[in-house]
Order: structure tokens, then sequence, then C-alpha cells
């Protein structure tokens, strides 16, 4: 049961250009939303996440949106830089109390110079 | 101010050999998380823990799997009787208490990578 979705497998995108990721869970329960990118070999780096009871957080390139009737989340990457080209996850969790995490399946993003 | 720290990095067994995953958290962080990937897909949760309390297990097979978190030295991550099926990254994340309004945010190590032959 995959509560956390992330239907492109992998996304190309050219540097300078917008870089879209997206996510859809099931759980109508969840309360917070992340994004974490990961490269090969390494461990997940949190990138950054979002609150149930907002519909946008943004940090420097990077912006969530939240869509919570649609039960959909994206990651927005403006400009897209070569650094970016990652495996990107996005993840969720219960409640504050709850630190289990449910992730996505991931998104590998390349960034074409 | 070292990261999580995992070792070994790779490890190979045979079927039915016991494997042993270390984790070394953050300093500072009291709170041990392990999650694993299977090939192609996300992680998947297995046990979150507290100095010597194993805290939510939900993720954890039945069997073979145990995890502990000493009140002096690393988590670790036991499976015996290892299987071709426990082929694996195995990766942990550290955090520290909870801070009253604030997500606990999780920092992973460079995981542990288990190939059973």
């Amino acid at each position: 049961d995959q509560q956390v979705k992330q239907n492109s497998p992998s996304l190309s995108v050219q540097e300078g250009r917008i870089s879209i990721l997206n996510c859809d869970y099931t759980n109508s329960m969840f309360d917070y939303f992340l994004w974490y990118k990961k490269y090969p070999a390494e461990g997940p780096t949190f990138l950054i996440s979002i609150s149930s009871i907002k519909d946008k957080n943004e940090d420097g390139r990077f912006t969530v949106f939240l869509n919570k009737s649609a039960k959909h989340l994206s990651l927005h990457i403006v400009p897209s830089q070569p650094g970016d080209s990652a495996v990107y996850f996005c993840a969720a969790t219960l409640d504050f109390g709850n630190e289990k995490l449910t992730f996505g399946t991931g998104t590998r993003l390349t960034i074409i110079p | 101010n070292a990261g999580v720290m995992q070792n070994p990095r790779h490890l190979v067994r045979r079927r039915g050999q016991e494997a042993r995953l270390r984790c070394s958290p953050m300093k500072g962080h009291s709170h041990v998380y392990w999650y694993r990937q299977l090939p192609e897909e996300g992680l998947k949760f297995m046990v979150y823990l507290q100095k010597e309390n194993i805290i939510d297990e939900s993720g954890m097979p039945k069997e073979r799997f145990s995890a502990e978190f000493p009140k002096e030295g690393p988590s670790i991550l036991r499976i015996q009787q290892v299987v071709r099926g426990d082929s694996a990254a195995y990766f942990c994340a550290s955090s520290p208490n909870i801070l009253a309004g604030g997500l606990n945010e999780q920092f992973f190590g460079p995981g542990t990578r288990l190939t059973v032959l």
C-alpha cells in the first residue's frame, strides 16, 4: 500500500529552467510533508518541508506547494543548476509526535547543461 | 560537528549468517531511526528508538530483525539468518529532542549496503 506516490521516475530539465517534481498521497491524516535530496552512495538530505496548515513554503530556489484537497504537493526548483541532479524523495508524517516518515519512490532529476 | 555515521558501508553475508549494522547519531541527538531501501523503491521505515527504549517498531519484520540503542555506544540493527531478500541499503537517521511546535528533522547517515549471497 503505497501511501506516498511519485509517479515520474525520472525528469530531465535544461539548466536555468524550472524543475517541477510532483508527489501524491492517499492518507488524509498526514500532517507534515518533506522533500529530501539524495546523491548516489549518500544518505538523503533534508531540503524543505511544509505543514498541512500552509499551502506554500519557500526557501531560496526551492518552493513547495501543497494542495490538500487534491492530496498533491510539488517541489519547484528555479533556476535549475547542474548540482541539482539527484534523486528527490517526497515524505510525509502524521503529526509532530509521530516520527515515522513515509517516503515516495523517488524521482531522478537530471539537469542538462 | 560530525554527521550521522554508519558502519560498515558495505557488508556481504552468506545466507544464514548474521548481519550487524551500526549507527552513531549526531552529537546531542537522542533519537534514532532505521529505514530500509530495496532496489528501485523508496525508503521504508523500520524502527524508531530513543536511548534504551524502542518507541515504534511497526516497520520491523516480525522475525530475525532486532534493534537496540543502548545508553552507551551506537545503535545496532541486527539481522539473524539473513536471506537474499534482505539485500538492501539500510539507512539510519537521528534527530534531537522534539522542540515544542517544531518538526523534528531527521538527519541521515550514508547507509550500509547489505548484500546476501
